[in-house]
């Protein structure tokens, strides 16, 4: 079975700074994909980035990036310069095959940005 | 450009009562995905269809049923509500073909009482 963790159920950063968020997964399947998902107060969900598994370039989104250790089973998030609208739950998320909507997620982390 | 369109946004029913909940996908998607999420909790995935016929299954009560209709919009019914289903239960779409993400809903607040 595929499983999602996420070890840091609450961080903070000062806004500015750079934090980076922990997520490491578990699975057998060899052709996957890992996301991050922001959720903000207003419950949305928002894709933040997504990574193939089977792309050693590590994805990048302006202010965000991924640290992809695929032998590690590790996949964390790099938020740089954070602006006080990052304040949100994150998700790290995976889903393999090919439907990427059915997706297991990690039980979140719930970032604020302090002024 | 046009979203994922969930109806109602907010819901309240008493218990044993039915619910049901819409979902109109973004225009061309094909594969539509519901999700439940409990008060702080994260997302569970409950089924999608992929052109009218369920394709995948995950944590969906028995009470619970789902379709998808030909011009692609889905429906989920809740019957017998029960407190426990009180969560924020989110529509995804995606095109089943091709390397593309699944965009997520505003979700529907259901409230049972």
């Amino acid at each position: 079975a595929q499983t999602v963790t996420q070890s840091q159920p609450e961080m903070s950063v000062q806004e500015a700074e750079t934090v980076t968020l922990s997520c490491t997964y578990d699975t057998s399947e060899n052709n996957y994909y890992l996301f991050w998902y922001k959720q903000p107060p207003s419950r949305q969900m928002i894709l933040v980035i997504r990574q193939e598994a089977y792309k050693q370039q590590n994805a990048t989104e302006n202010r965000f990036s991924v640290n992809f250790q695929k032998a590690a089973k590790s996949f964390s998030l790099k938020i740089s310069d954070s602006q006080l609208g990052d304040t949100a739950m994150y998700f790290c998320a995976f889903t393999f095959g090919g439907s990427q909507g059915n997706l297991i997620f990690g039980k979140g982390t719930k970032l604020s940005v302090k002024p | 450009a046009a979203g994922v369109i969930q109806s109602p946004r907010h819901l309240i029913k008493e218990k044993r009562e039915t619910a049901t909940l819409k979902c109109y996908p973004i225009p061309r998607h094909d594969t539509v995905y519901w999700y439940q999420q409990g008060p702080g909790q994260d997302p569970q995935f409950l089924i999608s269809f992929y052109e009218k016929m369920q394709s995948d299954k995950g944590s969906i009560p028995d009470r619970f049923s789902a379709q998808q209709f030909s011009d692609y919009h889905s429906e989920l019914n809740m019957s017998s509500l029960e407190l426990g289903d009180s969560a924020l239960y989110f529509c995804a779409s995606s095109l089943e073909s091709g390397d593309t993400e699944a965009f997520f809903g505003q979700g529907t607040r259901l409230t049972v009482v």
